[in-house]
């Protein structure tokens, strides 16, 4: 059964501190991994990830695939309040289906 | 504007009442899929589709159809909605037939009494 844990499962930082969020995945046919960012609303997207090793980077927040160890992690340094959010994972197949895990929680404290 | 929309936004009813949930897409992307959202499980997904006419059993199928009969559209239909089919329900498309970067509506809170 395709499973996905993400951990930790919540988090409170202060402001400028750097954190790294951990999935680990088993999945059928896996075929790339996505970070989404969750507010009060619809999942945002941030990362795909297909190939292991090579690190995605956008402004504070980078992410990196490690295929041999069904991983991948989600970093963010100097943290903001604007950071506040919950951050998803999700592996997908190859026949398209997508599977999220539960989620950090990230609270940024001023 | 590029988006995904779906309707209604807030939905109640009763037991039994068949209902749909409307997605569409204006960014003629090939995949569609379904989710629900509920406290401390997450996102599920529901339906997903590839391409016109190509439906597929996402986790949590049961209780639920859909069809893609048009590329822009994937409506969610509850034939006899229950109360644990209470949720946040979002539609989200990507470009392309895998699940890659996927857009995702601003969601349908559904309450069944």
């Amino acid at each position: 059964e395709d499973k996905v844990v993400q951990s930790p499962l919540s988090l409170v930082v202060h402001e400028g501190d750097t954190v790294t969020l951990n999935c680990s995945y088993e999945v059928t046919n896996f075929r790339s991994l996505l970070w989404y960012k969750q507010e009060k609303k619809a999942p945002t997207f941030l990362f795909m990830l297909t190939s292991s090793g090579i690190e995605k980077k956008s402004g504070r927040l980078s992410s990196i695939l490690d295929k041999k160890e069904l991983s991948s992690i989600l970093n963010i340094t100097a943290t903001q309040t604007g950071d506040s959010a919950i951050y998803l994972c999700a592996p997908s197949s190859n026949t398209g289906k997508l599977i999220f895990g539960q989620g950090t929680t990230l609270q940024v404290k001023p | 504007e590029a988006q995904v929309t779906q309707n209604p936004r807030y939905l109640i009813t009763v037991t039994g009442k068949k209902l749909t949930v409307t997605c569409s897409q204006n960014m003629n992307h090939e995949y569609m899929s379904w989710y629900r959202q509920d406290p401390g499980l997450g996102l599920r997904q529901i339906y997903y589709s590839m391409n016109v006419e190509v439906t597929d059993k996402g986790d949590v199928p049961e209780g639920y159809k859909v069809s893609r009969k048009e590329k822009r559209n994937f409506p969610l239909i509850l034939e006899s909605p229950s109360p644990n089919q209470t949720s946040l329900y979002f539609c989200a498309s990507s470009l392309r037939r895998q699940a890659h970067e996927q857009y995702f509506g601003p969601g349908t809170r559904l309450t069944v009494t």
